[in-house]
Formats: C-alpha cells, sequence, structure tokens
C-alpha cells in the first residue's frame, strides 16, 4: 500500500533563511508519481510540481526546488530566501500506476515564516 | 468563477441530521474525487468517481455515500451526521487522458461543523 510522511508538524522560520520540507513515501510500485500541493490560509489547493518515478533529475523554479532520491524514498522540497507569503500548508502526494490518478497525501507542514 | 465549485462553502448541522455536499465543474473532466481534511492527518479519500457509471470507495468511506448525477456533478452525503465527521471537505477533479500522472483540480473546500 502507499503511504507518504512528513514527519514535521511545524516549521517556523525568519524571513530570507532557507527552508526545508521532508517527504518520505512507500509504494511497491515501480511507476509512480510525486507531487506537492501547497494551502494558504486561505485554505485552497495550489499545485506546485509533479514528478514522475523514472526521472530523478532535480528542478527549480525561482525560490522553489525539489529533491528527488529514489534511493531513500524521499521527495523534499526546498524553499530558498523565504517570505512571509510562503506561509502555508504543504502537502507531498503519491500517486500509483495501479491505484489510477487517487493521490494518496502526507500529513502536511506548516510553514511559518516571520518578518 | 471557479472550474471546481463547492456548495455550501460552510456549514453548521446536528448530529443526527442528513447533509449534502454538493460540487459541480467546468473543466470537462471524467474524473470526480472527495477528500477529507482532518488537522494533522492531511486529506484522505472518501469516494471517487472516473465516470458517471463508477463509483468506488476511498480509504474512509464509512458515514458516507455519494452521487454522480452527471459528469459535471459529484455529490456527498452524510446520512446521518455526527461530531468527528466535522472537517473540512474537498471535491477534486481530473482529467483521464492523464491517468494516474494527473494533477488534480481542488475546490474551495466545504467546511463542515457537526454539533
Amino acid at each position: 500500500a502507499q503511504k507518504v510522511t512528513q514527519a514535521q508538524t511545524e516549521i517556523s522560520v525568519v524571513e530570507k533563511e532557507d527552508v526545508t520540507l521532508d517527504c518520505v513515501y512507500e509504494t511497491r510500485d515501480t511507476t509512480y508519481y510525486l507531487f506537492w500541493y501547497k494551502q494558504p490560509p486561505s485554505g485552497e489547493l495550489v499545485f506546485l510540481i509533479r514528478r514522475n518515478s523514472f526521472d530523478e533529475q532535480n528542478e527549480i523554479s525561482g525560490r522553489y526546488s525539489w529533491n528527488f532520491q529514489k534511493s531513500t524514498s524521499s521527495f523534499n522540497f526546498t524553499i530558498t530566501a523565504s517570505q512571509v507569503v510562503d506561509s502555508a500548508v504543504y502537502f507531498c502526494a503519491l500517486s500509483e500506476e495501479t491505484s489510477g490518478s487517487r493521490l494518496t497525501f502526507g500529513e502536511g507542514t506548516q510553514l511559518t515564516v516571520n518578518p | 468563477d471557479a472550474d471546481v465549485t463547492q456548495t455550501p462553502r460552510n456549514r453548521i448541522t446536528k448530529t443526527g441530521k442528513r447533509i449534502m455536499l454538493e460540487c459541480s465543474q467546468t473543466k470537462g473532466h471524467d474524473r470526480m474525487y472527495w477528500y477529507r481534511q482532518d488537522p494533522g492527518l492531511g486529506l484522505r479519500l472518501i469516494y471517487y468517481s472516473f465516470d458517471v457509471k463508477d463509483i468506488n470507495k476511498g480509504e474512509i468511506s464509512d458515514g458516507y455515500s455519494v452521487s454522480r448525477q452527471a459528469q459535471a456533478k459529484f455529490s456527498l452525503s452524510l446520512e446521518s451526521a455526527i461530531p468527528n465527521q466535522t472537517a473540512l471537505y474537498f471535491c477534486a477533479t481530473s482529467d483521464k487522458a492523464g491517468g494516474h500522472s494527473g494533477e488534480l483540480f481542488f475546490g474551495e473546500g466545504s467546511r463542515l461543523t457537526v454539533l
């Protein structure tokens, strides 16, 4: 069965600090996708990124970067030079080929960026 | 207007009452989902539907039922609400063409409180 673990329940940083959100997953499938979603205080869920299991290249998008390592079953998310607007709950999620497009979500990490 | 619309956005009800949460989408997607969010537990799948004639239970379907009235509409019912069903409920859609890699598009959420 698929499982996603986000061990960091809450993280608090000061603006301009770098912060990494951890995500560890479990799956028996060789084909799967990993996702990150952001939930700002307004409550909506915002898609950030999708990676497939065959592409371990790290990805950078502005201040955001993602490190995918199959050897450790991790898909960590780093925010560089954090800003107050980054304050949100961040969810990591997994979709297996055998489960169709059903996503399994981690518990979420509450990130607070203080001015 | 939002592509995925949920009604009501907020609802307070009493134990034992029947409640229906409605979801409609204009994205033309075949697949629709109902998730429940609880603090510290992330999002958990209640029911999903891959087309109008296909309804499937998710990981926490007990106490819930659904109806897929049309491709664009997917309703979640609580036949006899209980306090531990107090949560934030999300409807989501995805494109069949995306398969298990497909991004989920979420509604804005329906906050339900059962007293």
